[in-house]
């Protein structure tokens, strides 16, 4: 039974398109966040959503913009899609007890 | 501005022996920390937290250290199994509520 959900988990799109990821948890928690693996392997912070309002929006460009129809679902729209966006890209829910827990990844690939 | 960093890219260990896996942060501020296991095409699991009025933390074969004047805290695993072999990410925290801050990971091969 997946905590944290995301589709797909593969994406290979060329540039200047548009494209959506889908999170999903089902473990109750109210705090999502969209993260970035880049290629030097660092994880960060995109975007941090608490019950479907946008709390953080690091620095990101306003071609990406996350979306929370409700507080289960966070998914993240990228348009005008350029190739250094190539990277894994990780959704993760938060307990109260500020763990945080992860999807499996979505690898996307600008060509 | 690395405010959280491993400066071991990779560790290797013989199976049955201790895995130290190190950590060091900048941010005075930080007062939550986690590590994270990773597997290859997999998200980071969660394995073993610790808050700063804590210098331990013990959980099964995993101990985390703390120690908040050095800025520095650590992972043992012992004894180290080869289905530890993963990336492990040190990651901290500011009141736990904010976004986690990252290192950039170590990779642990334990060697049977």
């Amino acid at each position: 039974d997946t905590a944290v959900s995301q589709t797909p988990k593969y994406l290979v799109t060329q540039m200047g398109n548009d494209k959506s990821i889908k999170c999903e948890q089902n473990l109750g928690h109210d705090t999502m966040y969209w993260y970035k693996q880049d290629s030097k392997k660092f994880l960060k912070i995109m975007f941090s959503y608490n019950n479907k309002e946008l709390i953080i929006n690091e620095t990101v460009p306003n071609r990406f913009s996350p979306k929370s129809p409700d507080k289960a679902h966070l998914n993240l729209h990228i348009n005008s899609l350029e190739l250094g966006d190539s990277a894994v890209y990780f959704c993760a829910s938060r307990s109260n007890t500020y763990e945080q827990y992860f999807g499996p990844g979505t690898r996307l690939t600008v060509t | 501005d690395q405010q959280v960093k491993q400066n071991s890219p990779s560790l290797s260990v013989q199976e049955g022996r201790i895995s130290i896996l190190n950590c060091d942060y900048t941010n005075s501020m930080f007062d939550y920390f986690l590590w994270y296991k990773k597997y290859p095409a997999e998200g980071p699991t969660f394995l073993i937290s610790i808050s700063s009025i804590k210098d331990k933390n013990e959980d099964g074969r995993f101990t985390v250290f703390l120690n908040k004047s050095a800025k520095h805290l650590s992972l043992h695993i012992v004894p180290s199994q080869p289905g530890d072999s993963a990336v492990y990410f040190c990651a901290a925290s500011d009141s736990g509520n904010t976004p986690l801050v990252f290192g950039k990971g170590t990779r642990l091969s334990v060697i049977a």
